[in-house]
């Protein structure tokens, strides 16, 4: 059964370093997304990209906070310089088309900003 | 505004008992979305179940079954016969149809631990 891959599982760095997150959807979908959830509490939406550009994005998603579909398959987040409160899984997900669909959920990326 | 209220935080039961998970969710929309996630130990996020607004027949999968009502805006979901394996955060999510857009909206998930 096709699903959602991230890599990597896991991330340290330090405050101040840029760090990308990768995703790759299931192959027929388009329509993806970046969630986070910070230790211990719920899942807040990031961002949602459709058609090569951003559909939209929260709050949270500030001027340090950037996606790209490099290729037909990569999804990416970037964070341009990390602080300690980006400290969180982040999680990919993406969906084949429309509002009714489900989105589907990579396994996530832990990242740990020292 | 939307959003999604789980009030019980942490439920632990023995094996074999049935758990009902409460869910109240708060839209303006008529069209809407419903779902539930496990998110496992491990951490992943698992989709369990996705209902539309328009949809109010209950749904039964095995020893998962859901409740949906409108009328009290409630998405609950029972395990019956639960077992150690059922053990997980449960999140319920919104999204919503014709004004908003189809970004989750989260609650704050139940924590549900069976004993054996």
């Amino acid at each position: 059964e096709p699903e959602v891959t991230q890599t990597p599982s896991h991330q340290v760095t330090q405050m101040g370093q840029e760090v990308i997150l990768r995703c790759v959807p299931i192959s027929n979908h388009l329509y993806f997304y970046w969630y986070r959830q910070i230790l211990g509490q719920k899942v807040e939406f990031l961002v949602s990209f459709y058609n090569n550009e951003i559909s939209e994005k929260s709050e949270i998603f500030d001027d340090q906070f950037s996606v790209e579909r490099p290729d037909g398959s990569n999804f990416t987040l970037k964070i341009r310089s990390t602080k300690l409160e980006d400290s969180a899984m982040y999680f990919c997900a993406s969906k084949i088309r429309g509002l009714q669909e489900t989105q589907y959920f990579g396994p996530g990326t832990r990242l740990l900003v020292l | 505004a939307q959003k999604v209220t789980q009030a019980q935080t942490e439920i632990s039961v023995v094996e074999k008992e049935d758990v009902t998970l409460d869910c109240v969710y708060e839209t303006r929309d008529t069209t809407y979305y419903l779902f539930w996630y496990k998110q496992p130990p491990s951490g992943e996020l698992v989709f369990l179940i996705r209902r539309n607004s328009f949809d109010e027949q209950n749904e039964i999968s095995g020893r998962y079954s859901w409740n949906f009502q409108k009328s009290t805006s409630s998405f609950n979901f029972t395990i019956t016969a639960s077992q150690v394996v059922d053990s997980a955060v449960y999140f319920c999510a919104l999204s919503e149809g014709v004004w908003g857009t189809d970004k989750l909206i989260f609650g704050t998930g139940t924590r549900l631990q069976v004993f054996p």
